[in-house]
């Protein structure tokens, strides 16, 4: 059974600094792994997808890294800010239809 | 851009009422998807449909229905609301592409059953 989690579940850091979020999955089986953003009481964001066969996607100050063989995936953002606050999550999908979904790391970016 | 839009942002019901969440999106995707997201159990799904007047379950479909008469369209019904069903609904929509069906996903309602 695929299961996903991200370490840590929060994270305080002082803006301008460089920072990574991790995501594991125990079964590499997987189409593709999706990280988005959630603001407090409201849906979630798609900031990059990566497909199986590739091994980064990047988008502005996000890069994002997938080892299928590890289970592993690394969101990086570069030189934060305020407004990157909010809740990060990463998603695997299995096929059929099944997406599941790691519990989110809570970022709090300081001015 | 992909919009996906839900009809209620915030939603108070009484237990016994029957309650609908609306869900469209204006992609043309194939699927479309309802998850309930609580604290500490992260987001589970509930029903999925590949195409029109399909549907399938998902991990928690007890106590919820779902209609699609419209690609566009994914409706959740819960026939009876409970206490329990008090949560964050979200709808999300894709391609049927398997490497590539990026979900998108509506801004959520939030559902409050008295």
């Amino acid at each position: 059974k695929q299961e996903v989690t991200q370490i840590p579940a929060a994270l305080s850091v002082p803006e301008g600094e460089n920072l990574v979020l991790n995501c594991s999955f125990t079964d590499s089986a997987i189409y593709n792994l999706q990280w988005f953003r959630q603001d407090p009481g409201k849906g979630l964001t798609s900031l990059l997808l990566i497909q199986s066969s590739q091994r980064e996607q990047t988008s502005g100050r996000l890069n994002a890294s997938l080892d299928k063989s590890s289970g592993r995936s690394t969101l990086y953002i570069a030189a934060s800010q305020p407004g990157d606050s909010a809740t990060y999550l990463c998603a695997v999908d299995t096929g059929g239809f099944k997406t599941i979904f790691g519990a989110g790391t809570r970022l709090f970016v300081k001015a | 851009d992909v919009k996906v839009t839900q009809s209620s942002r915030y939603l108070v019901k009484r237990t016994g009422e029957k309650v609908f969440l609306e869900c469209v999106q204006d992609m043309d995707h194939e699927n479309m998807f309802w998850y309930r997201q609580d604290p500490g159990l992260g987001l589970r799904l509930i029903y999925f449909s590949y195409d029109v007047k399909m549907k399938e379950k998902g991990d928690i479909p007890e106590g919820y229905s779902v209609s699609r008469e419209k690609k566009e369209r994914f409706s959740l019904i819960l026939e009876s609301a409970s206490t329990n069903q008090t949560s964050m609904y979200l709808c999300a929509s894709s391609f049927q592409r398997e490497a590539y069906n990026e979900q998108f996903f509506g801004p959520g309602t939030r559902l409050t059953v008295l």
